[in-house]
């Protein structure tokens, strides 16, 4: 069974990255067909989705975080990752990784990042 | 950029039919898919390409994509369905999720 893990700095201060990894494990992110990605979603609030990424490194990329983000791909390693630069509280929330860009069965726990100094 | 509406919030009382809205321009030619989320949980996919089911959901949830409107359908709604449920789709290479809907089962 697939599982996506998510790791990362719990706290970011204000203007500062933000870096998180996915760990995939029970698929192989190579192999793939699907893309892999990020959603986030603020304390009390909706899910907001970030970007995703092909094996091949082709991504889509929300247009409103678009010039702030990069994502990369490690397929050695099988993960796959997110920067998020001049980060602010608004970019304060869980992070799940996924996988496939819609009809997504397979979530990461989360994690919360804190955007504070 | 495309937009998904759902309402904020929807009642019902347990053992009957729940039906949540997500309204997008033309939504009828998009595939929409529903998940549910509870609270403290990652999302779970409930209903993909308009009206399929995975196979560990149970039978009671179902959906429908006509026009503007996407309709999710729960039958028979039981305590454990109270959650937030958020459509989706794709839309010009982005992916768009509609604002949720706290579904409340008094």
């Amino acid at each position: 069974q697939l599982q996506l893990q998510e790791s990362g700095p719990g706290l970011v201060k204000p203007s500062e990255t933000l870096s998180l990894t996915c760990s995939v494990s029970g698929g192989s992110i190579r192999t793939s067909i699907y893309y892999w990605g990020w959603i986030r979603q603020p304390p009390g609030k909706g899910l907001e989705w970030i970007g995703s990424i092909y094996n091949s490194g082709s991504t889509y990329y929300n247009p409103s975080l678009k010039s702030r983000i990069t994502m990369s791909v490690d397929t050695s390693k099988n993960q796959f990752s997110l920067n998020l630069t001049s980060v602010t509280a608004a970019d304060t929330a869980i992070y799940y990784c996924a996988r496939r860009l819609t009809d997504i069965a397979d979530w990461g726990q989360g994690t919360l990042v804190t955007v504070s100094s | 950029s495309y937009e998904l509406t759902q309402p904020p919030s929807v009642s019902v009382s347990p053992g009957q039919t729940a039906s949540m809205t997500c309204s997008g321009e033309n939504l009828g030619d998009k595939y929409v898919c529903w998940y549910h989320q509870k609270p403290g949980q990652s999302p779970v996919l409930v209903i993909y390409q308009d009206t399929k089911r995975p196979s560990r959901i149970p039978e009671r949830f179902s959906g429908s994509n006509s026009g503007n409107t996407a309709t999710l359908t729960i039958s028979g709604t039981q305590a454990m369905d109270e959650a937030d449920y958020y459509c989706q789709v794709w839309d010009s290479s982005t992916v768009v999720f509609g604002g949720g809907t706290k579904l409340t089962v008094l």
